[in-house]
């Protein structure tokens, strides 16, 4: 047990509908990453937040956005959902934000857009 | 730009040492880490390795660097079924993302 939670851990929608996954980060660590794991693009850096503010961005398309909220949870909405966007989306955090720093993943929530 | 390719799959036999590549753009990169990701789970960092380093040894890992090249392998010693999983490399440059390999499905046979 990596100490990072996501939820949920499945999710089925349909296409043109929004979703929200939501990760808690291990106690104590205040950075955040988002990654997306498909078939064809392997695993993609997304978004990275640190004690709340957004610190780095990757492949993340505009009809996606995060936040980190005060208590350092994190949220990625994603919007009017294509079909290629099932994925496995992956929350993982770091206590800072150095280029040591080791990450802790979560389980992942898996994504059926249908 | 950043980029970090590896071999989709590798075969190996049980007890057999197996070596998984990997190959990055990145000339800046500061660490390079290798994660282990079974079924159904998430990836779990294995080891990683400072950029001014060779090699790195941690129990029956050991990774190898050769930064005039851009490579890095991760070898495996006796190799156990429970050593079955997608195993990436994944390379931290001076943007402070941590960009990953697509992965190598390493199946072991008994």
């Amino acid at each position: 047990d990596s100490g990072v939670t996501q939820t949920p851990k499945h999710l089925i929608t349909a296409t043109g509908q929004r979703v929200t996954l939501r990760c808690s980060p291990r106690s104590g660590d205040l950075s955040v990453y988002w990654y997306q794991q498909s078939l064809d693009q392997g695993l993609q850096f997304l978004i990275q937040y640190y004690n709340g503010e957004e610190r780095a961005k990757g492949n993340i398309l505009e009809r996606f956005s995060a936040q980190q909220f005060p208590d350092l949870h994190s949220e990625l909405n994603l919007s009017s959902l294509e079909l290629g966007d099932s994925a496995l989306y992956f929350c993982a955090s770091s206590h800072r934000q150095d280029v040591n720093e080791k990450l802790f993943f979560g389980s992942g929530t898996q994504l059926s857009v249908l | 730009g950043e980029d970090v390719e590896q071999s989709l799959f590798l075969s190996v036999r049980e007890g057999d040492s197996s070596v998984i590549n990997c190959t990055y753009t990145d000339s800046s990169s500061t660490y390079l880490y290798w994660y282990k990701q079974e079924p159904g789970a998430g990836l779990q960092l294995l080891t990683y390795i400072f950029s001014n380093m060779d090699m790195k040894q941690d129990q029956r890992l050991t990774v190898l660097l050769n930064k005039k090249d851009k490579h890095l392998s991760l070898r495996i010693a006796d190799t156990q079924t429970g050593d079955s999983a997608i195993y990436f490399c994944a390379e931290r440059g001076a943007t402070n993302k941590l960009i990953f390999g697509t992965g190598t499905l390493l199946a072991v046979q008994p």
